[in-house]
């Protein structure tokens, strides 16, 4: 079945450090990766997304990169701050599907 | 802006109750997702509705129902309630999904059951 996957499940890292993030996906169909932010007990927020056609999207200090090919995309955090400390969860979404697959979250730790 | 809502925002209920949790979209949003995340672990999608039709089913018990209604707020209904259904229940809603459209989280449902 459709599932993905998402290294490493904690990552510590200095403020100011950068921070990557990696998911892998087994639909080859998949065409849409968002990736939520959460934080203890609150809703997923949408941080950043990705459609099939792009390779490459920045939102100032956040991007996400995607290689079709490998089937697998990243998240990549610059300049990290302490609020940037969260769990992260990547999805895979397919056209003509009404659902997120999520992988399995990364805990953030940014240490001041 | 306008969000999800959901409520109520905390619920306790007891082995083999039922519960009935309601998600209200964001205004112009004409689908629904429901989730359910475990203590620790990723949201798991349990079932959508895009106007007022099942549109997708993931992993929802046979004891678990739900349905989209006119004014597209959906509820989702729990019978039979077992210990490892306490959880926190998330619902989604987003425009409709044409090229794949951003889901947007509501506050969430926590549900414990005793």
């Amino acid at each position: 079945g459709e599932n993905v996957e998402q290294h490493p499940s904690t990552l510590s890292v200095q403020e100011g450090d950068s921070a990557v993030i990696k998911c892998t996906y087994s639909d080859s169909a998949s065409n849409y990766f968002p990736w939520y932010k959460q934080e203890l007990g609150k809703r997923p927020q949408l941080i950043i997304d990705i459609r099939s056609n792009v390779g490459e999207k920045k939102d100032q200090r956040i991007a996400v990169t995607l290689n079709k090919t490998a089937k697998h995309f990243s998240l990549h955090i610059t300049e990290t701050q302490p609020e940037d400390s969260a769990v992260y969860f990547c999805a895979a979404s397919t056209s003509g599907t009404y659902k997120y697959i999520f992988g399995t979250g990364t805990r953030l730790k940014v240490l001041a | 802006a306008a969000g999800v809502i959901q409520s109520p925002r905390h619920l306790i209920k007891e082995k083999r109750e039922t519960a009935t949790l309601k998600c209200y979209p964001i205004p112009r949003h004409d689908t629904v997702y429901w989730y359910q995340q475990g203590p620790g672990q990723d949201p798991q999608f349990l079932i959508s509705f895009y106007e007022k039709m099942q549109s997708d089913k993931g992993s929802i018990p046979d004891r678990f129902s739900a349905q989209q209604f006119s004014d597209y707020h959906s509820e989702l209904n729990m019978s039979s309630l077992e210990l490892g259904d306490s959880a926190l229940y998330f619902c989604a809603s987003s425009p409709e999904m044409r090229d794949q459209e951003t889901q947007y989280f509501g506050p969430g449902t926590r549900l414990l059951v005793l």
